[in-house]
């Protein structure tokens, strides 16, 4: 079975500070793996794919398949960066994603 | 360039009355197409995907139904809605076999009454 866990429902840091939110998944095979974000009155879009092994807004993740985890950094939060956060897996050959329940990333001034 | 509609935005409908949500792409052909629901504290959950013309799989047993009439169209339906059907719907679609991420639609805010 396919799972996706991010273990903190809310998260809460100062600006300047680093950010880091956890994403943990359970497949047996080798996935591919996405982080969502949803600003404020804004759609669902895609920050970023493991696939792609790029930064976007200074975001960078990491699949790590020895601890199962795709957790999503960045160096330096920004306020704009306060937002809902959804890591999200594709098995191999599916056609859809598993998302988790995710995290809300609140950046204060 | 491809973009995704879905409507209305909001709907107010009361307990045993009908449901329909339509979702439509444009700019693409043949893509696969999802209904999710997005819930406080329990992330998205898949409700129905499609990979093509009345091609429908459903991932959870529930009072929802969905049917894809054309190559672009999606809809989430309901003979008798119940008040735990309340909730965010979004439609979202991605290409036929890619590595690409989903792109999702704008949401639906139902509320049952």
């Amino acid at each position: 079975a396919q799972r996706v866990t991010q273990p903190e429902k809310l998260l809460s840091v100062f600006k300047g500070a680093p950010v880091e939110l956890k994403c943990n998944y359970s497949y047996s095979g080798s996935p591919e793996l996405f982080w969502y974000v949803q600003y404020s009155r804004q759609r669902l879009q895609l920050l970023l794919r493991h696939i792609s092994r790029e930064s976007i807004k200074g975001f960078t993740a990491d699949l790590n398949k020895g601890e199962t985890s795709f957790h999503l950094k960045k160096p330096f939060a920004q306020e704009e960066d306060s937002a809902m956060y959804y890591c999200a897996l594709r098995g191999q050959g599916a056609q859809k994603l598993v998302f988790g329940q995710g995290t809300r990333l609140t950046i204060n001034p | 360039s491809q973009t995704i509609h879905q409507w209305p935005a909001t709907l107010v409908q009361p307990v045993g009355s009908p449901l329909s949500l339509e979702c439509t792409v444009e700019g693409t052909s043949n893509p696969n197409l999802y209904w999710y629901r997005q819930a406080a504290g329990r992330g998205l959950q898949l409700l129905f995907y499609s990979v093509g013309i009345g091609q429908i799989s459903s991932e959870v047993p529930q009072n929802l139904s969905a049917s894809r009439p054309q190559d672009r169209q999606f809809i989430l339906s309901s003979k008798k809605l119940l008040l735990s059907d309340s909730g965010f719907y979004l439609c979202a679609w991605t290409r036929t076999g890619g590595h690409d991420g989903y792109t999702f639609g704008s949401g639906t805010r139902l509320t049952v009454v």
